[in-house]
């Protein structure tokens, strides 16, 4: 069974832009959470998405948004882009929400310069 | 608040044992888990115990849980090169799992 998938895995952007990336989680798994990890904050939740709709929404500004599709994959859009948004996006698939078990993709390292 | 707290570094020798330590504040956790990070990689899931057991173990692997103390720890018998990562302790007693900041693993050999 093919793991997480995330693309692409890496990307630059630079100050004021905007970008998406997506995220296939494993097949059968209908839900997918998204994670921000940089050096100084760690791993923090951004939200989690359940049949097309989100669940749970970490503590984010409204620049970060996502949504799911019906087949499951998922895609996380970041708009006007500040130098802090570069880190490592994480996308995680488990079987149901109110996750027991979550299996992590490679990440997208984005670095906004 | 949540709160999930590890040290950040951990150095032993090839082929002693490695003890990683956690403490988190969440009482009503439900699972703790603990994921390795190698460089350039996502996070692996490598066990996880629920709230009501002591002690999980798993080949080289042993998770202990005190949770009167909220005190999670994580055992590597017979530590490899192959070891040297990143691990992460993490809880969740619901919607969102709460991470550590990760504790880098060297094995010297």
């Amino acid at each position: 069974k093919a793991g997480v998938t995330q693309t692409p895995r890496y990307l630059i952007k630079t100050r004021g832009q905007q970008v998406t990336l997506s995220c296939s989680p494993i097949s059968g798994h209908r839900s997918v959470s998204w994670y921000q990890q940089t050096p100084g904050q760690g791993l923090q939740f951004l939200f989690e998405y359940f049949s097309e709709t989100q669940r749970n929404k970490g503590n984010f500004p409204g620049r970060f948004s996502g949504r799911q599709f019906s087949n499951s994959r998922s895609e996380m859009n970041v708009s006007t882009l500040e130098l802090g948004d570069s880190a490592l996006y994480l996308c995680a698939s488990s079987l149901q929400t109110s996750v027991i078990e979550q299996f992590f993709g490679p990440g997208t390292r984005l670095t906004v310069l | 608040g949540e709160d999930v707290e590890q040290s950040l570094f951990l150095s032993v020798r090839e082929g002693d044992s490695s003890v990683i330590n956690c403490t988190y504040t969440d009482s009503s956790s439900t699972y703790l888990y603990w994921y390795k990070q190698e460089p350039g990689a996502g996070l692996q899931l490598l066990t996880y115990i629920f709230s009501n057991m002591d002690m999980k173990q798993d080949q080289r692997l042993t998770v202990l849980l005190n949770k009167k103390d909220k005190h999670l720890s994580l055992r590597i018998a017979d530590t490899q090169t192959g070891d040297s990562a990143i691990y992460f302790c993490a809880e969740t007693g619901g919607f969102k799992t709460i991470f550590g900041a990760g504790t880098r693993l060297f094995v010297k050999a």
